[in-house]
Order: structure tokens, then C-alpha cells, then sequence
């Protein structure tokens, strides 16, 4: 089945310690996006790349970078993590039409849940 | 700018009881409406869309028409099961002010339903 890959589903770093979280899709999809989200709140957006133009949301702490070397992945580097890093972080994606009119369903994949010691 | 409103949760209804969880929204244009549902520890799932006015999303027993004169898109299940507990997002992409490709959530509403 064509989906949203996360890898790890948990990550445990240390406090200012670089970390680094994936994404793969089977979706061919040129839309990617990072959220972050804390205890079942709303997802907040960090960033999101159409095709390789990324688009940095202005609030988005410059301690949070990505990379998307090709349609397929996309990563989130966490540079210094600090406690109030730790959070699930959400990859997305989305096609840029819909077959069926109107905007196209973002896909979620399964978080990686980060813990930060 | 765009914007979507819930109704505050947590919900808490007994098993076959009547769902309504509502949403309206603020937007320019013509936006896509969604419902995603969140199971503790996973990703956001799609549970329907809509993508213009009158239309009705449904899947699982669960419903929500566009209303674009009320600028609602409330979520309606006939009779919950257990299973239903989870935290409900409504959300709309394509408005003007959003940005081609954003989609913007509103802050959740937690359904607990009890056998």
C-alpha cells in the first residue's frame, strides 16, 4: 500500500544533543511537510517543501532545519534540542491536484514520538 | 487570516448515542473542508472531506456537509461505538489567506465513549 513512512516511532536524545528524524513516501506526492505537535493539540506547522522549494513558517525556531534530497524523502534535523523540544513530530504529505476537484487529502504518517533527557 | 474553530472536548457519551461535534470556519475563496481522527500514539487519519459547498463527506457511519451559508462543517455520527474514541480534527485547505498548500487545524476535540 502507498503510504507515509516514520522512522524511529520513538527517539530518545539528550539535551542539546543533534538529532535526526525521516520520512519516506510511497505517494509520489510533491508536497512534504513537518508538524510538530504536543499532547493531542492541534498540529503546528514548521515547514514544508513543494517539490524542493522549501517554505519556512516564520515562527518555526531556526534550530529546526530539513532536507529533502529527493520526491521520496524528507528529514528534520533538530540541531540542539532542548526540553521543550520534545514533542511528536508529524510528517505529511500531499499531490498538488486532486483528481476530484478541490484541494488534495494531506497523509499523515505515524509520528516518531521524540524524548529529550 | 483563515481559521477554523471546534467546540471544546472532551465529549463524553455512553455506547449508540448520538455524535455532534462542530466547526465553522473563517476563509476567503473556496476551501477544501476535512475531518482527520487521531488514535492515541499514531498519525493523523482522514476520516472525510468535502470540497465545495452542499457537499457531503462520509465514511464509517460518520457525516458532515458544507455549509457554506453557516460556515460549518459539523461532524455527526448516529450511534458511537467505543471504538469512535479518539481526538477529532476539523481542518480546510485553499482559502486565500492560508497559502496554496496549508492546511489549517482546528485545536481538537476529544471523544471518549463509554461501553
Amino acid at each position: 500500500d502507498a503510504m507515509v513512512i516514520q522512522n524511529p516511532r520513538y527517539q530518545v536524545t539528550q539535551f542539546g544533543k543533534p538529532v535526526t528524524l525521516s520520512c519516506s513516501q510511497t505517494l509520489n506526492h510533491n508536497v512534504m511537510y513537518w508538524y510538530q505537535q504536543k499532547s493531542s493539540q492541534a498540529p503546528k506547522l514548521l515547514f514544508h517543501y513543494y517539490d524542493k522549494d522549501f517554505n519556512n513558517e516564520a515562527d518555526t525556531p531556526d534550530n529546526f532545519q530539513s532536507r529533502r534530497p529527493n520526491t521520496s524523502f524528507c528529514f528534520l534535523d533538530i540541531r540542539s534540542p532542548g526540553l521543550g523540544d520534545a514533542a511528536m513530530y508529524l510528517c505529511a504529505t500531499s499531490s498538488r491536484y486532486s483528481s476530484t476537484g478541490g484541494r488534495e487529502t494531506q497523509y499523515f504518517g505515524p509520528g516518531t514520538r521524540l524524548l529529550v533527557l | 487570516g483563515d481559521s477554523v474553530t471546534q467546540m471544546e472536548g472532551p465529549v463524553t457519551l455512553s455506547e449508540e448515542a448520538f455524535l455532534t461535534i462542530n466547526c465553522t470556519y473563517t476563509a476567503t475563496g473556496y476551501p477544501s473542508l476535512f475531518w482527520y481522527v487521531q488514535y492515541p500514539g499514531e498519525g493523523l487519519q482522514l476520516l472525510l472531506k468535502a470540497t465545495k459547498a452542499d457537499d457531503k463527506g462520509s465514511n464509517k457511519g460518520f457525516e458532515a456537509t458544507y455549509r457554506k451559508e453557516t460556515t460549518s462543517f459539523h461532524l455527526e455520527k448516529g450511534s458511537v461505538q467505543v471504538s469512535d474514541s479518539a481526538v477529532y480534527f476539523c481542518a480546510l485547505s485553499g482559502g486565500v489567506d492560508s497559502g496554496t498548500y496549508k492546511y489549517i487545524f482546528g485545536t481538537g476535540t476529544r471523544l471518549k465513549v463509554l461501553a
